[in-house]
């Protein structure tokens, strides 16, 4: 069983569109989060939840608004699509905030590609 | 924002060579230290979890150990295998939030 499974796996879409990328942990875990791997490789945070309260919300554009219907699920809807939020998209999970020998479980990421 | 440094940015090994990278961080706010494997075109996967000064961990041929006085962290892999080949991150955990390393690139050769 996939304990974080992002869906899709692919995106391919075209400017000024609105997409959204689903996230399930079936861990049980109370924290969720999403990162965006830029060019570099390199992991940034983007917005985090916990038990659906939302406790991390990086200075990303208010295009992208995350929605957690319940603890087990972070989606990532994003309006209005540019070139620039081309990228891997990760989602990942935690047992709970403040569980400091907890490591983070992640998603396979979505590759979104903007045209 | 916090600084995590790795170093070095990629590192090519002979299969069996031992070796070791580094990851630096700022000592304030310090809770945990993580690392993670990254292999290409999946998802980085947990190695260890140190929160501890002077915490020593093993997993197979592959050690880590901390110093959150001084603010640095070492990975070790013994007698390097090419399925070692991978990107290995760092991270800094504060709390809520996690700060990432730009990670080291090891790449085994055969």
């Amino acid at each position: 069983d996939t304990a974080v499974s992002q869906t899709p796996k692919y995106l391919v879409t075209q400017m000024g569109n609105d997409k959204s990328i689903k996230c399930e942990q079936n861990l049980g875990h109370d924290t969720m989060y999403w990162y965006k791997q830029d060019s570099k490789k390199f992991l940034k945070i983007m917005f985090s939840y916990n038990n659906k309260e939302l406790i991390i919300n990086e200075t990303v554009p208010n295009r992208f608004s995350p929605k957690s219907p319940d603890k087990a699920h972070l989606n990532l809807h994003i309006n209005s699509l540019e070139l620039g939020d081309s990228a891997v998209y990760f989602c990942a999970s935690r047992q709970r905030t403040g569980a400091y020998n907890s490591p983070l479980h992640f998603g396979n990421g979505t590759r979104l590609t903007v045209t | 924002i916090l600084n995590v440094e790795q170093s070095p940015q990629s590192l090519h090994v002979q299969e069996g060579d031992s070796t070791n990278f580094t990851c630096s961080f700022p000592s304030s706010n310090f809770y945990a230290l993580h690392w993670y494997r990254w292999e290409t075109a999946k998802s980085p996967e947990a190695l260890f979890v140190m929160t501890l000064n002077g915490d020593e961990k093993k997993k197979g041929r592959i050690s880590a150990t901390l110093n959150t006085k001084e603010g640095y962290s070492y990975l070790y892999i013994k007698g390097s295998q090419p399925e070692d080949s991978a990107t290995y991150l760092c991270a800094l955990n504060t709390g809520n939030q996690f700060y990432f390393g730009t990670g080291t690139s090891l790449t085994v050769i055969p």
